[in-house]
């Protein structure tokens, strides 16, 4: 079955300790993105890359990390999580550069005390 | 970074009814797309347009892509109560090899039997 898998599915940590979200998709798309939702403001690209190595910022990477040594898994990385960044998680991915259109994971939800 | 105005924010109606949801945006995009997202899952692509003036249906959902290519507009006729969700528009722009999704900030529909 096609899928866009994320892990862990919810998580609540402190601020400060470093935390990586994974993502894994199974359908050998060259394009995956991380996005983050939040009540009022629907959903906003954090990290897209178009293939291995290849990354680049959304609307707003600040606080965030990403890598994609492997075409099939694309990590998200807080390093030091801060409360702003409590929100739900969202990863994607497509075929080609990203044309067409996106599958989405079922989530992750970050609580940062 | 740039939002889609989606309107309206929210809507009650009652099983049978016909919904109509719009998006509207101060430039253009090469692409439109409608996701629908349920509690606790991720976005679920409904429909995807491509042409300025493309009319598409997929069962009871119909999606236009507005000639000016700033909107777009989802309906669904006669209502039943699995149409509950979220309902979020999204712009897609290409900008050399590069695509970037821009989503509107969602409608929440409630069906009432």
């Amino acid at each position: 079955e096609a899928q866009v898998t994320q892990n862990p599915r919810y998580l609540i940590t402190v601020t400060g300790k470093k935390l990586t979200v994974t993502c894994s998709q199974n359908m050998n798309h060259e394009y995956m993105s991380w996005y983050r939702q939040d009540p009022g403001l629907g959903l906003r690209q954090i990290y897209y890359s178009m293939n291995v190595e290849v990354t680049d910022k959304g609307d707003v990477p600040e606080g965030y990390k990403v890598s994609r040594k492997e075409k099939r898994n694309f990590p998200l990385i807080l390093e030091s999580p801060s409360p702003n960044q409590t929100s739900l998680y969202f990863c994607a991915s497509s075929p080609g550069t990203g044309r067409q259109p996106q599958h989405f994971g079922d989530g992750t939800r970050l609580s940062i005390l | 970074g740039q939002q889609l105005n989606q309107s309206p924010q929210s809507m009650f109606i009652q099983e049978g009814e016909d919904v109509s949801m719009n998006c509207t945006s101060s430039s253009i995009f090469n692409t439109w797309l409608w996701y629908k997202q349920d509690p606790g899952e991720g976005p679920v692509l409904l429909i995807a347009l491509y042409k300025a003036g493309e009319l598409t249906s997929n069962g009871r959902l119909t999606a236009q892509f507005g000639i000016t290519r700033k909107d777009s507009f989802l309906n669904i006729s006669a209502s039943i109560p699995s149409d509950v969700g979220i309902y979020f528009c999204a712009g897609q722009r290409f900008t050399g090899t590069a695509s970037k999704l821009t989503f509107g900030t969602g409608t929440r529909l409630q069906v009432t039997l």
